[in-house]
């Protein structure tokens, strides 16, 4: 079955740069998105179409994508931005989406 | 505002059913999909499949083919999520999710989620 593959985890000191990866075969033809879960929440967006920001979301959010790999940059990440971070986009039949493993973001 | 508003947290034996339910209002609702995606404890979100609300066309991955149901009743703009056989492994909570609006398809609005657990 078609897969996202992400980095278990990725840690940062505030201010700093973090990012994350995420990787699919289907990347290049198929939109990346990213979602933001904080402990005890439900997902948020913070990412569509592999670069576009919703409203709302922090200007220090932003999303790239090249070739098999997508990735979500957060510059200067703060302590709020601490949570589960999630790829998002179409699987190999087209027909279902999938979601990456997720990456625990620690900014500390 | 949009919401979505599930049924509460359940508790099921392994081979019984649970039927979920999510209760949309503040848009149209057959004009937009519901994602169905389930989190197991401490684990990731999955992508169960999804349901067209103005016609009940519904799909959902192979993993959950000939146990999983996604119906809607128009009625009342409530979406429900059936699954059959439960096993100790489909504890999660399960969400619905409103579709983007727009040419791309992602889950926008959540639910609260509803938690399902199965022991014996």
């Amino acid at each position: 079955s078609y897969e996202l593959t992400q980095p278990p985890s990725v840690s940062v000191s505030p201010g700093q740069t973090a990012r994350i990866t995420c990787s699919g075969d289907g990347l290049p033809k198929n939109y990346a998105y990213w979602y933001q879960q904080k402990s005890g929440q439900v997902p948020v967006v913070v990412i569509y179409e592999d670069t576009n920001r919703p409203s709302g979301i922090p200007e220090r959010f932003s999303g790239s994508s090249s070739g098999t790999m997508a990735t979500l940059t957060i510059r200067g990440a703060q302590v709020e931005d601490e949570g589960d971070y999630y790829c998002y986009s179409i699987d190999s039949s087209g027909d279902h989406r999938v979601f990456g493993g997720g990456t625990k973001l620690t900014v500390l | 505002q949009i919401q979505l508003v599930q049924s509460g947290a359940e508790v099921k034996n392994p081979g019984a059913s649970v039927k979920v339910s999510c209760k949309a209002s503040g848009y149209t609702f057959t004009g937009y999909y519901m994602h169905w995606v389930r989190q197991a404890p401490g684990q990731g979100l999955e992508w169960m499949g999804w349901i067209n609300p103005n016609n009940g066309d519904s799909d959902y991955i192979q993993k959950f083919q000939g146990r999983v149901t996604m119906t809607r009743d128009t009625s009342t703009s409530t979406v429900y999520m059936r699954l059959s056989r439960l096993r100790s492994d489909d504890t999660a909570v399960y969400y619905c999710a409103r579709d983007h609006v727009g040419a791309s398809t992602f889950p926008d609005k959540w639910g609260q989620g509803t938690l399902v657990s199965v022991s014996s």
